[in-house]
């Protein structure tokens, strides 16, 4: 089936420090790709819209100079938490589906990336 | 607008009893319907859908759910539940004529199997 990677899985950085989660679709071409935010025992909250070569889409509420979106080719997407702070910490989770498909097939989920801000 | 009710936040259960999580849904329009499992500090993955057709659906690891749309559910079922399904399980919910980006999650259930 088809695999989306994210990287890194876990990440600890200082106040005021910038982080990169990088999310890959490894065996597909994905166009699209959706950026998660779950807090402890909660759902997830969808943040933004990446979408290939283009501006990302946010979410209301989500501030895109805090988050920062790149979705550079067809099988990568990332996201900077910039100037990062405790309160960004959180489990990110990106999705993506394959290009082309037809909407009502399955997302594929990469296996999440946890950021703890000191 | 469309809403997805988890009905337990927890369900504790004995090894090889069965299962039900339930779901239920309110829409004004057609829907699609995911499960999807995760597992502690992991991403999510699909356990089964509803797209259209039977009402039905059989997914991975055993798990089933069924479609009623008088009811508006679609509840996830399994006969017999191992240790290894212990996770959190989401209902999700999808407009036909909308996009991904469109998605409903649901509250989620945690689901604990006793030994």
């Amino acid at each position: 089936g088809a695999v989306v990677s994210q990287h890194p899985s876990w990440v600890i950085c200082k106040s005021g420090t910038s982080v990169k989660i990088e999310c890959r679709s490894l065996d597909f071409q994905a166009t699209t790709m959706f950026w998660y935010r779950q807090f402890p025992k909660q759902s997830l909250m969808l943040m933004a819209t990446s979408n290939e070569g283009s501006k990302a889409t946010y979410e209301q509420g989500v501030e895109k100079d805090k988050f920062l979106i790149n979705h550079a080719s067809l099988t990568l997407s990332t996201l900077t938490v910039t100037s990062a702070h405790p309160e960004d910490s959180s489990f990110y989770i990106c999705s993506a589906r394959i290009a082309g498909g037809r909407w009502g097939g399955e997302l594929f989920f990469g296996e999440g990336s946890r950021l703890t801000v000191l | 607008a469309q809403s997805v009710t988890q009905l337990d936040s927890q369900v504790p259960v004995f090894e090889e009893a069965p299962v039900e999580l339930r779901c239920n849904y309110s829409s004004s329009v057609s829907v699609y319907l995911f499960w999807y499992v995760q597992y502690p500090n992991q991403g999510l993955q699909l356990l089964l859908k509803y797209l259209s057709g039977s009402t039905l659906v059989k997914g991975i690891n055993g798990f089933e759910a069924e479609f009623n749309k008088s009811q508006t559910s679609f509840h996830l079922r399994k006969p017999s539940v191992h240790i290894s399904d212990t996770a959190e399980y989401f209902c999700v919910l999808g407009l036909s004529s909308g996009s991904a980006r469109q998605l409903t999650f649901g509250s989620g259930t945690q689901l604990t199997v006793l030994p």
